[in-house]
């Protein structure tokens, strides 16, 4: 079946700290990946992705890399702001199904102290 | 541009009472979709639709209905609601082609 797996939060981090959130999967052929960030009192926005293995998406200082032969996309950023502060969910979206169905991790909490 | 709006925000209802949750979108958009999130579970799709006509069930359907009669709105009906249908519901969008998904800013639901 299809799935993701994030590692537990909350992450607390202090400002300018490396951020790294884990996130594996298990998918039918070859998945686009995807990082989400939802913001408090607000819907998810798309923050990366990457459509084929060994490709990187990045955006705002995050990066993750597609790793087909660990099935990871990790998330990192090499100085997190306290306006990083949030909840960031893992997705993949199997080729099957032509982007109508995404299969989400459980998210991972980030709280950045000044 | 208001982009996915849902309504209402917040809702509590009781047992066996109906409701729908309200989805509309400006973005001309022909795919659309249901989330529910519950901790610990990450987003789990409801229904989803290619257009206006076409639903088809995501991986948790079972107390919910869906109907598209035009392109801009995607209700979600809850005919008889349940304590275990508590969550926070998402809709979202996305355009031809593509694979970001545009999400409404969520309706959170519970049941007693």
């Amino acid at each position: 079946g299809n799935s993701v797996t994030q590692m537990e939060g909350p992450v607390t981090l202090s400002e300018e700290a490396f951020l790294t959130i884990n996130c594996t999967y298990t998918a039918t052929g070859y998945p686009s990946l995807f990082w989400y960030v939802q913001y408090p009192g607000e819907g998810l926005q798309l923050l990366l992705k990457a459509t084929k293995a060994d490709d990187k998406g990045s955006n705002k200082g995050f990066e993750a890399t597609y790793r087909k032969e660990t099935t990871s996309f990790h998330l990192e950023k090499g100085s997190v702001q306290v306006s990083d502060s949030a909840v960031y969910f893992c997705a993949l979206s199997p080729p099957i199904y032509n982007f109508n169905k995404f299969y989400f991790g459980s998210g991972t909490k980030l709280n950045v102290k000044p | 541009n208001a982009g996915v709006t849902q309504t209402p925000k917040f809702q509590v209802l009781k047992t066996g009472q109906s409701m729908t949750l309200q989805c509309a979108q400006d973005m001309n958009h022909e795919y659309m979709s249901w989330y529910r999130q519950d901790p610990g579970m990450g987003l789990r799709l409801i229904h989803y639709s290619v257009g206006a006509g076409i639903t088809d069930q995501g991986e948790v359907p079972n107390g919910y209905n869906v109907s598209r009669s035009t392109t801009e709105d995607f209700p979600l009906r809850l005919l008889s609601a349940a304590p275990s249908q508590t969550s926070v519901y998402f809709c979202a969008s996305r355009p031809p082609g593509d694979e970001k998904l545009f999400f409404g800013s969520g309706t959170q639901l519970s049941v007693l």
